[in-house]
């Protein structure tokens, strides 16, 4: 099992570029969530699923969206990206809501 | 809102001493505790949990004891390797949020250097 990967591993946009982060997971898992992580702050989480077709919105979610087309895939985009946004971006599932969560290695993210 | 708080970091050890990092949260509800490791280049990584108090979570050496008097879940290892050298984390969750997603709120993070 590859467990929870993501792809790409490092980015670098200039500001008003656009793009996707994928999440892919192998264990079947129904609940799947995105985090970011800042120097001080921890991880916050961004937006997160509770199943295959539904999203929804965390603690940080604005300038951000998320798709899960399918069970095994989550999907982060940035539509217009600012330098706000340099960060590094985890994602991570779990089987059922109390579920201990699994992370991927996570994409370093620079928005010049 | 709920929080975590953790000490400061880096924290710098030889080897074979003794660890404690300091964990305090705040809750309005009874919480689960955890703490995750990132070791460098990768993910976060579940060490231990306590899902009530008094309960004591143990994994590789390192133990946590959920203390709800203190609110506190402090981790220990009597004995770091080089191989502990990592970001520790601490979080919290109470479970269910709005739309059935489980939300970790983590603390900052206290890096862990362990010296031969």
């Amino acid at each position: 099992n590859a467990g929870v990967t993501q792809t790409p591993k490092f980015r670098v946009l200039k500001t008003g570029q656009s793009m996707t982060l994928l999440c892919a997971q192998d264990m079947n898992h129904e609940y799947m969530y995105w985090y970011r992580q800042d120097p001080g702050m921890g991880l916050r989480l961004i937006h997160y699923s509770v199943g295959e077709g539904t999203t929804a919105k965390g603690e940080v979610p604005d300038g951000y969206n998320v798709s899960r087309l399918k069970k095994q895939n989550f999907l982060l985009g940035l539509e217009s990206a600012a330098p706000s946004q340099t960060s590094v971006y985890f994602c991570a599932s779990s089987r059922t809501v109390y579920n201990e969560q699994f992370f991927g290695p996570g994409t370093r993210l620079t928005v010049l | 809102g709920d929080s975590v708080t953790q000490m400061e970091g880096p924290v710098t050890l030889s080897e074979e001493a003794f660890l404690t990092i300091n964990c305090t949260y705040t809750a309005t509800g009874y919480p689960s505790l955890f703490w995750y490791v990132q070791y460098p280049g990768e993910g976060l990584q579940l060490l231990l949990k306590a899902t009530k108090a008094d309960d004591k979570g143990s994994n590789k050496g390192f133990e946590a004891t959920y203390r709800k008097e203190t609110t506190s879940f402090h981790l220990e290892k009597g004995s770091v390797q080089v191989s502990d050298s990592a970001v520790y984390f601490c979080a919290l969750t109470l479970g269910v949020l709005t739309g059935g997603g489980n939300k970790l709120t983590f603390g900052t993070g206290t890096q862990l250097k362990v010296e031969l």
